[in-house]
């Protein structure tokens, strides 16, 4: 079976550090790889997808970087956070296009 | 790119009785449409899906209806439970969308004993 595992579970940062935030596939290979973002209370935003090592497309600027060092690892990362970064983020997988699994996510605050 | 709508954001019923949630989308070539059920802290979680070559889809308590000249698509939870109570969003996508799903704003759904 499938696993995904993202850290860290929570981050409370200051605005202007930097950020590092990971997720880890296992039981897959060459999974499809997101990342989305949700605010509080809000709905589900993609950031970024990869299906491939060393792919990573942008789907909306955020002032965000996304890269895939390895067949099962993807890296969301900023040099600098913002405010308005707080939220919700999710790691996902799917084999195609479809049926896209959720990480349990890092509760991200910014301060 | 996609837009999704979803109606209602807040949705309030009994215990035992139907619950529907409705989603409307305007990409004619979206042709993949999930829920998603998400509870308080935790992550969304796949809870039925419908493809563009069927009309309907039921898995235990849970229909999903396609409507797709009227570019709609619904949930319909029967016999609801306190445990169905959650958030949940609709989302559709394309082929050739650059593997992009795009989600409606979310139904917070609560169950009444």
């Amino acid at each position: 079976a499938q696993t995904i595992h993202q850290w860290p579970v929570a981050e409370i940062k200051a605005v202007g550090s930097p950020l590092s935030l990971g997720c880890t596939i296992k039981g897959k290979s060459s999974p499809n790889l997101y990342w989305y973002w949700q605010a509080t209370g809000g709905t589900l935003q993609q950031l970024f997808y990869s299906i491939t090592v060393g792919q990573v497309e942008s789907v909306v600027q955020l002032n965000l970087s996304a890269s895939r060092p390895k067949d099962d690892q993807f890296i969301l990362s900023t040099e600098k956070l913002l405010l308005s970064h707080s939220g919700f983020y999710l790691c996902a997988w799917s084999r195609d296009s479809t049926e896209v699994f959720f990480g349990k996510g890092t509760r991200l605050t910014v301060v | 790119g996609e837009q999704v709508e979803q109606l209602p954001s807040i949705l309030r019923v009994q215990e035992g009785s139907s619950a529907s949630i409705n989603c409307s989308y305007e990409d004619s070539a979206s042709n993949y449409f999930p829920w998603y059920k998400q509870e308080p802290g935790e992550n969304p979680k796949l809870i039925i899906d419908i493809r563009s070559n069927m009309e309907r889809k039921q898995i235990q308590e849970l229909i999903v209806l396609l409507d797709k000249k009227a570019k709609r698509f619904s949930l319909h939870i029967t016999d609801t439970q306190p445990g169905d109570s959650a958030m949940y969003f609709c989302a559709a996508s394309a082929v050739g969308s650059n593997y992009k799903l795009t989600f409606g704003k979310g139904t917070l759904l609560t169950v009444t004993p």
